[in-house]
């Protein structure tokens, strides 16, 4: 079965430069998740997606953006990248909300440095 | 802010014994769901219990919910060396459906 794909798998920047991460939900999914999880820390949710409109948004930078396109995959896009923003980047997808329909899918991560 | 904590955060057994995580949570809530994660991998969905539920089981998972207390546990039985990972709770927030938060996570660790 189709899982949620995310693109680069590793990302490797320096201070100040800009990175972009993909996803591509799983068919058929309408809601889309950015997770931003450091290193031993928890994923802290960062800004979601249902039906290409921004549902809520979290503890995202100013610096970051991310949308979500008519064919449903999303990216995030990152400005001038600081030390701290490095860390894994998951992004999750689901047929509709969280807290209506339950689980929700992650993909692999991107795991992005900065030097 | 953090809606979920998790005890203990790190946890040691040997095979075949039992493990008991634990997740406290803040706010009134629709579900609660338990996610497994692999060192440096995505999180895998185990199981959901909704907040009119108290117990919920598949295969060796048996997850329980009060919602009094705002508090779950995960318990996993006959534990395996594979059952090494990361165990995170999640809950979302009864209103607001578009997020789920995480818990601090419980680092399990199987010793064969």
């Amino acid at each position: 079965a189709a899982g949620v794909i995310q693109s680069p798998r590793h990302l490797i920047k320096e201070k100040r430069e800009t990175a972009t991460l993909k996803c591509y939900p799983i068919p058929r999914h309408d809601t889309v998740y950015w997770y931003q999880q450091g290193p031993g820390q928890d994923p802290q949710f960062l800004i979601s997606f249902y039906e290409k409109m921004q549902s809520d948004k979290g503890s995202i930078p100013d610096r970051f953006s991310a949308q979500q396109f008519s064919d449903y995959h999303s990216e995030l896009n990152m400005s001038s990248l600081e030390l701290g923003d490095s860390a894994l980047y998951f992004c999750a997808s689901s047929l509709g909300l969280a807290g209506s329909t339950g689980e929700l899918f992650f993909g692999e991560g991107s795991r992005l440095t900065v030097l | 802010s953090q809606q979920g904590e998790e005890d203990p955060q790190a946890l040691s057994i040997q095979e075949g014994e039992n493990a008991t995580m634990n997740c406290s949570y803040k706010t009134s809530i629709n579900n609660l769901q338990w996610y497994r994660q692999n060192s440096g991998r995505g999180l895998v969905h185990l199981i959901l219990i909704r907040s009119n539920e108290r117990e919920k089981h598949s295969g060796r998972l048996r997850v329980t919910l009060d919602t009094s207390k705002k508090s779950s546990s995960l318990l996993i039985t006959a534990s395996r060396a594979a059952d090494t990972a990361s165990y995170f709770c999640a809950t979302d927030e009864r209103g607001n459906t578009d997020k789920l938060i995480f818990g601090t996570g419980t680092r399990l660790q199987v010793f064969p």
